[in-house]
């Protein structure tokens, strides 16, 4: 079975800072990984996502991801932030044919 | 452009009383469709997903149930609801492939039981 773990429920940074927001998973064969941001009382949107390739993803909003075999992680990564990131940020690993399966989330809060 | 709509945005009900929530996908068709619950504290559970129109499958054992009656229509009902169905729903679509599609979100309805 697919599982994704979020070990901290709430990361504080300052802006300008560099962030990162950890992920683990566990699957049975080849992950495809994704991050999500969640707004306040709003739907998620979707930041990036690595299916295959090159390790290091990019996605919106300066975000990128690296996909880490060997230790089973995606973390989320920004070289500075904003306080506008702050935020709820999903992490989801899902595989071929199967539906997405979400962490707990990660509150991000980047203070000024 | 591929939009979805989801409603009410809020929603306050007694316990013991019926539920529908609905979800409509435009500009594509024959999507797959998710309904999440996000409760408190416990970040986004995956309740039903549908790959076609009458096909439903359940993750999880619990008072909810999931229809699909048309092919861009996705409902979410309970005959009776308690007080742990309190939460975030949110509906979601993919295009129909192998996986590692994005999920497009609803904007989510506000349950509370009380």
């Amino acid at each position: 079975a697919q599982s994704v773990a979020q070990p901290e429920d709430q990361v504080n940074v300052a802006e300008g800072n560099p962030l990162t927001v950890k992920c683990t998973y566990s699957v049975s064969g080849n992950p495809y990984l994704f991050w999500y941001v969640q707004y306040p009382n709003r739907g998620l949107q979707f930041l990036l996502k690595y299916i295959t390739g090159d390790n290091l993803v990019k996605g919106s909003y300066g975000f990128e991801a690296e996909f880490n075999k060997s230790q089973t992680s995606f973390h989320l990564k920004k070289p500075s932030a904003l306080v506008s990131d702050s935020a709820l940020y999903f992490c989801a690993v899902s595989q071929a044919g199967t539906a997405l399966i979400f962490g707990k989330g990660t509150t991000l809060s980047v203070s000024s | 452009s591929q939009t979805i709509h989801q409603w009410p945005a809020t929603l306050v009900q007694p316990v013991g009383s019926p539920l529908s929530l609905e979800c409509t996908v435009e500009g594509t068709s024959n999507p797959n469709l998710y309904w999440y619950r996000q409760a408190a504290g416990r970040g986004l559970q995956l309740l039903f997903y549908s790959v076609g129109i009458g096909q439903i499958s359940s993750e999880v054992p619990q008072n909810l149930s999931a229809s699909r009656p048309q092919d861009r229509q996705f409902i979410l009902s309970s005959k009776k609801l308690l007080l742990s169905d309190s939460g975030f729903y949110l509906c979601a679509w993919t295009s129909l492939g192998t996986g590692g599609e994005k999920l497009f979100f609803g904007s989510g309805t506000q349950l509370s039981v009380l």
